[in-house]
């Protein structure tokens, strides 16, 4: 199993731009999240989704928007990249049956110039 | 106002010794979760929990329900202990998490 994984590691984009960071699981989990962290500052959740077909906000989701592709695949989006969301994005998945064990993927570090 | 605060932020220690790490949080919870970040970035879980105790290896992670407390405990320290510790509350669907704690271990 390769786990969580996420494509690009590594992005520079310049103000204005859009780009999709790509995030795929193959442990059948039902949950997945989209962070980024900040320094100083603990990771916050942009997006979720507690099944296939739906998503939801969570506490920074401006400027942002998800698709669930299907149980495996949950992509996030950036339509107008903004210095702002310079960040190291991470995607996590949940295991339900074993104590809500999340497990996350190698991360994105994007820079807006 | 952060949901969950950690203590201490840094920490460092000789190799060898008995750290401990503090979560508390103000929301209620199902679960606790501790990460850790390694230097290069990747996070992994060490534990989830919602009562009581948990060991593995020379980690040991404890809950207080009622005092909204946990603590990571790692004995016998050692420099590859040195990362970033996070812990996360579960609150429904998601969790809040702290901003982290950085140990150094110097041999």
């Amino acid at each position: 199993n390769a786990g969580v994984t996420q494509t690009p590691k590594f992005q520079v984009l310049k103000t204005g731009q859009s780009m999709t960071l790509q995030c795929a699981q193959d442990m059948n989990h039902n949950s997945m999240y989209w962070y980024r962290q900040d320094p100083g500052m603990g990771l916050r959740l942009i997006y979720y989704s507690a099944s296939e077909g739906t998503t939801d906000k969570g506490e920074v989701p401006n400027g942002y928007n998800v698709s669930r592709l299907n149980k495996r695949e949950f992509s996030l989006r950036l339509e107008s990249a903004a210095p702002s969301q310079t960040s190291v994005y991470f995607c996590a998945s949940l295991l339900e049956l074993a104590g809500n064990e999340q497990f996350f993927g190698p991360g994105t570090r994007l820079t807006v110039l | 106002k952060n949901e969950v605060e950690q203590s201490p932020q840094n920490l460092t220690a000789q190799e060898g010794e008995f750290i401990t790490i503090n979560c508390s949080y103000s929301v209620g919870i199902s679960a606790l979760h501790w990460l850790q970040q390694h230097p290069g970035g990747g996070i992994v879980s060490l534990f989830m929990l919602s009562s009581g105790k948990k060991k593995h290896g020379r980690l040991i992670a404890t809950i207080n329900i009622q005092e909204k407390h946990s603590s990571l405990h790692i004995t016998a320290s050692h420099p590859r202990d040195s990362a970033v510790y996070i812990c996360a509350a579960l609150t429904g669907n998601q969790f809040y998490f702290g901003t982290g704690t950085s140990l150094t271990v110097i041999p």
